[in-house]
This record gives structure tokens, sequence and C-alpha cells, in this order.
């Protein structure tokens, strides 16, 4: 149990397009989703928290025009790159909190994120 | 303020040798949950353990073991006999109070043939 998923696993555009992730909780409801931005090398950076239904929370830092977040349902949260350019090229990593479950949250594969 | 502190950033052993990787952490909280994840190269994270702050037994899953220890606020985390497939980079965290994780930077573990 307690699966997500996350599609693509790897994309490469090119600079100025935009590129969407999807984050999916496979077997559970998910309430909360994170995404989380990983360059090399380094820990894993929270971006942003998204409640289903309603606007997604995002850190100091992370441009909201940016990084558009929608949690449309109870399992599925997706993250478009607007106009994305070489410096957006890392690892973004999706988990899921289920509505039982607060104290733990599951994680998606990964995607990883080239612009040339 | 939360803190999650793995002062190795890498360590590097010969196979089947035994190793541990350190966390100490800070918290003002009295209920927490820390965790240990790996990510091997292919960048997957993999749940490892999760620990309640109110349960200070150790715990003991074949060749892994981990030491939770309140007074030196403290989770490590033991590998017995190394194997190269234990390379990756391990994360400890902690989800506070307000239930977000907090992540230390991570501690490479390279076991050499």
């Amino acid at each position: 149990g307690a699966v997500v998923s996350q599609h693509p696993s790897w994309v490469i555009c090119k600079s100025g397009t935009s590129v969407k992730i999807e984050c999916r909780s496979l077997d559970f409801q998910a309430t909360t989703m994170f995404w989380y931005r990983q360059f090399p090398k380094q820990s894993l950076m929270l971006m942003a928290t998204s409640n289903e239904g309603s606007k997604a929370t995002y850190e100091q830092g992370v441009e909201k025009d940016k990084f558009l977040i929608n949690h449309a349902s109870l399992t599925l949260s997706t993250l478009t790159v607007t106009s994305a350019h070489p410096e957006d090229s890392s690892f973004y990593i999706c988990s899921a909190r289920d509505r039982q479950i607060y104290n733990e949250q599951f994680f998606g594969p990964g995607t990883r994120l080239t612009v040339l | 303020a939360q803190k999650v502190t793995q002062a190795q950033t890498e360590i590097s052993v010969v196979e089947k040798e035994d190793v541990t990787l350190d966390c100490v952490y800070e918290t003002r909280d009295t209920t927490y949950y820390l965790f240990w994840y790996k990510q091997p190269p292919s960048g997957e994270l993999v749940f490892l353990i999760r620990r309640n702050s109110f349960d200070e037994q150790n715990e003991i899953s074949g060749r892994y073991s981990w030491n939770f220890q309140k007074s030196t606020s403290s989770f490590n985390f033991t590998i017995t006999a190394s194997q190269v497939v234990d390379s990756a980079v391990y994360f400890c965290a902690l989800i506070d109070s307000n239930y977000q994780l907090i992540w230390g930077a991570g501690t490479k573990l390279i076991i050499k043939p």
C-alpha cells in the first residue's frame, strides 16, 4: 500500500517551454501533497505544500508563477514549470500524505528535468 | 528551531565492515517522528524506518540497526557487514508538530568491494 507515482520519470525540454509533472497516489487518498526539489549532492528542499481543493502554499524564495501547482483531486497533484530555463534543471520529487496518517509522507520516484 | 544534522558528508568503507551513520536532531516538540531514508543512484527514496519520540527501543532489521537516544538527541544508523549494494546517500529526517519533514544534509556511503 501507500504507493505514489510520478510521471514522467525524466524529461528534456528546450528553454522557454513549459513542463508538467504529475504526482498520483495510487491506493490512498492524499489530502496533502508536497513538492520537493533536489540539486546534485544536496538534500531535498521543500518547494510547496498543496492541499486538495485549495491553493498551494509556497516556501520562501519559490516563485509561484514559475512553479504552478494544482491539486484538483485527492489522488492527483501537478507541478508545471513555466518557461523553463537551464537553472530549473533539477530532480523534482513529490510526496503525499494520507488523510488518516499525519506523521508520514509517501514519496514518488522523482522526475529528472533537464532544460537545454 | 527544528534541525537535523548529519555531520558525516561521506563515508567510505570496505565491504563487510560495519558502519554507523550519525544523526543529531533539535526540536522543542515532545511528540515527533524520526526517519531514515536511502537514496540510491536512481534517485528514488527508499523508506527505512520511522520512530516516534516515545519509543526509545533500538530496532534491528536484518543487517540494519538503529540507536535512538533522546538524552543526546541522536538517532544513529548502523549497517553490519556492509555490502556494495548499500552504497547510497542516506538521509535522516524529522517530522515536527507542523507535520513537515525536516531533512538532514545526507551522508554518502561508499562501500568498496
